[in-house]
């Protein structure tokens, strides 16, 4: 089991370029989440997806959109980047409810 | 809205003493509250929960104790060893599952 992956694990954008970052999970989860986390700011929940064919906004989804593109992936786009979205992107996944949520290794992005 | 505090944002603990992680939350409907620990360029990691029926839970050197009139729980490692050294991360579910993450703590181990 390879758990949480995600790609690429680094990327270097300029402003106004996009990109998707991908996600997969092959642990059988329903649940799949996109977080940021910025220093001093813990993470902030971007969007997330309860089950396959359904996703929500979170805390901070302005310049984002997602795509559950089947139950094993969950992807995240920029449509045009921005310095602000300079973080460290993670994907996560759950079971279902509440319960441990299981995270990937983290895209570092920077945005000139 | 609803939100987590956690403190301190950094603690140096020497190998061997006790580490103490405190956080307080605001949303009384929040009955999850989960302890994750985070490694230099890794995810984070469940290392310990608790559920609001619960006043403690112990797993071998990690505890966690919640005080649900108070709204704060903390995360208690006792016989530090160099290995604890990480982020470690609180959180607290709301009303849709989603959890609300404090800040983090830097824990560092003096040898």
């Amino acid at each position: 089991n390879a758990g949480v992956t995600q790609t690429p694990k680094f990327q270097v954008l300029k402003t106004g370029q996009s990109m998707t970052l991908q996600c997969a999970q092959d642990m059988n989860h329903n649940s799949m989440y996109w977080y940021r986390q910025d220093p001093g700011m813990g993470l902030r929940l971007i969007y997330y997806s309860a089950s396959e064919g359904t996703t929500d906004k979170g805390e901070v989804p302005n310049g984002y959109n997602v795509s559950r593109l089947n139950k094993r992936e969950f992807s995240l786009r920029l449509e045009s980047a921005a310095p602000s979205q300079t973080s460290v992107y993670f994907c996560a996944s759950r079971e279902r409810g509440e319960g441990t949520q299981y995270f990937g290794p983290g895209t570092r992005l920077t945005v000139l | 809205g609803e939100n987590v505090e956690q403190h301190p944002s950094t603690l140096s603990v020497q190998e061997g003493d006790s580490a103490v992680i405190k956080c307080t939350y605001s949303d009384s409907a929040s009955n999850y509250f989960p302890w994750y620990k985070q490694e230099l360029g890794k995810g984070p990691q469940l290392i310990i929960d608790i559920r609001s029926n619960v006043g403690e839970k112990k797993d071998q050197r990690i505890a966690v104790t919640l005080n649900k009139t108070a709204k704060h729980f903390s995360l208690h490692i006792t016989e530090t060893q160099p290995e604890d050294s990480a982020v470690y991360f609180c959180a607290a579910s709301n009303s849709n599952y989603q959890l609300i993450w404090g800040a983090g703590t830097k824990l560092i181990i003096k040898p």
